[in-house]
């Protein structure tokens, strides 16, 4: 079975420090993952996703993960955060051998302080 | 093109009242997946449809859920006779058809949700 496991209920940042939001998976065969974030009252909005090629991932709004397939590892970061990025993150999981229901994790809350 | 469109946004109900909550997908998308939000406890799936077919229902109860996909019209999550459990945030989702017809690999588009309260 998959799982997704956001070690950090909750992530403090302080506003032009880089951020990391972490994300461990465990899958059969190869992986898809994704990043998703939700703000208040509002559904999920997609960030970023890997399924094949370059470990590095570029997604909206400056965010970017990494791939590691040693430490089954997606974390998702940003240079330099703003306020307006401070919402609840989900990383989610997919297996590449066809099942297409994937497996979120319990999410992150990002707070960035001014 | 517009999102993905649910309504109500808001439903109140008894307990022991049917529930209906609709979904209309991105144009272009036939996946559609149903979500169940409740707070600290993340995104739980419950249902992946494609036109008129359930492919995978594990994620929802036996007894008083349903779910479906008309050829036309929006999807249905159907919940009779609430109970107070109930109450959630419920999510859908669409994507479109890989290659392969399926959607295993293209990111899903999310409805702003139905929070449901159960009296």
């Amino acid at each position: 079975a998959q799982s997704v496991a956001q070690p950090e209920d909750q992530v403090n940042v302080a506003e032009g420090n880089p951020l990391t939001v972490k994300c461990t998976y465990s899958v059969s065969g190869n992986p898809y993952l994704f990043w998703y974030v939700q703000y208040p009252n509002r559904g999920l909005q997609f960030l970023l996703k890997y399924i094949t090629g370059d470990n590095l991932v570029k997604g909206s709004y400056g965010f970017e993960a990494e791939f590691n397939k040693s430490q089954t590892s997606f974390h998702l970061k940003k240079p330099s955060a703003l306020v307006s990025d401070s919402a609840l993150y989900f990383c989610a999981v997919r297996p590449g051998g066809g099942s297409y229901i994937p497996t979120f994790g319990r999410g992150t809350s990002l707070i960035v302080h001014p | 093109n517009a999102g993905v469109m649910q309504n109500p946004r808001h439903l109140v109900r008894r307990r022991g009242q049917e529930a209906r909550l609709r979904c209309s997908p991105m144009k272009g998308h036939s996946h559609v997946y149903w979500y169940r939000q409740l707070p600290e406890e993340g995104l739980k799936f419950m249902v992946y449809l494609q036109k008129e077919n359930i492919i995978d229902e594990s994620g929802m109860p036996k007894e008083r859920f349903s779910a479906e996909f008309p050829k036309e019209g929006p999807s249905i999550l159907r919940i009779q006779q609430v109970v107070r459990g109930d109450s959630a945030a419920y999510f859908c989702a669409s994507s479109p058809p890989d290659l392969a017809g399926g959607s295993s690999y293209n990111e899903q588009f999310f409805g702003p949700g139905t929070r449901l309260t159960v009296l």
